[in-house]
């Protein structure tokens, strides 16, 4: 069974640009959340799509955002870069939403914003 | 206070020995706790989870909860070189899981 799908795996962008990521879940998996990892600040949470859902958003601007397919598939979108958006940019997919059910995680899509 | 916290400094430990990380919580209502391994460069792996108060065994690891004193612990019993990494503790609540910023365990053959 294919695990977590996160493309692509590392990018550079210039301030200013603006960035999309995917991610692929687990199959048969509906939740997809997404989490930015930096050394300073830890994991801290994005925002979660279940069914196409947003279903909660963590404390972060409105340059960030995103979406989910009927597939399950999500993507996000951060706008208007920041050098401090430099960070591991996370996926994680359960089978139904993240409370209670466990999350498993891709290996990540690293931004550099130079 | 924070929602999840590990508050320990690098744990360093001498080969076979065990290897105990803490962590505590904020949210009362919490229902489920996790430990991930992430490996520098890596994205964090479950390890165990737990939801129950008690003790949880699996293979070397113990998972301990304990939701009266809002705290959650991952023994790591005969430590071995490859579990040299940062635990993470996440507990999940509030329709989302938070994460502590993670304890690096290093392991001295």
């Amino acid at each position: 069974k294919a695990g977590v799908t996160q493309t692509p795996r590392y990018l550079i962008k210039t301030r200013g640009q603006q960035v999309t990521l995917s991610c692929s879940p687990i199959s048969g998996h509906r939740s997809v959340s997404w989490y930015q990892q930096t050394p300073g600040q830890g994991l801290q949470f994005l925002f979660e799509y279940f069914s196409e859902t947003q279903r909660n958003k963590g404390n972060f601007p409105g340059r960030f955002s995103g979406r989910q397919f009927s597939n399950s598939r999500s993507e996000m979108n951060v706008s208007t870069l920041e050098l401090g958006d430099s960070a591991l940019y996370l996926c994680a997919s359960s089978p139904g939403p993240t409370s209670g059910n466990t999350i498993y995680f891709g290996e990540g899509s690293w931004l550099t914003v130079v | 206070q924070k929602e999840v916290e590990q508050n320990s400094g690098p744990l360093s430990v001498p080969e076979g020995a065990i290897a105990s990380l803490n962590c505590t919580y904020s949210d009362r209502g919490s229902q489920s706790f996790f430990w991930y391994r992430q490996y520098s460069g890596k994205s964090p792996e479950l390890i165990m989870f737990i939801y129950s108060n008690g003790d949880k065994e699996d293979g070397r690891f113990t998972a301990q909860l304990n939701k009266a004193s809002q705290y959650v612990s991952l023994l790591i019993r005969d430590s071995q070189p490859s579990d040299s990494a940062t635990y993470l503790c996440a507990v999940s609540g509030n329709n989302r899981l938070a994460f502590g910023k993670g304890n690096q365990v290093v392991v001295i053959p």
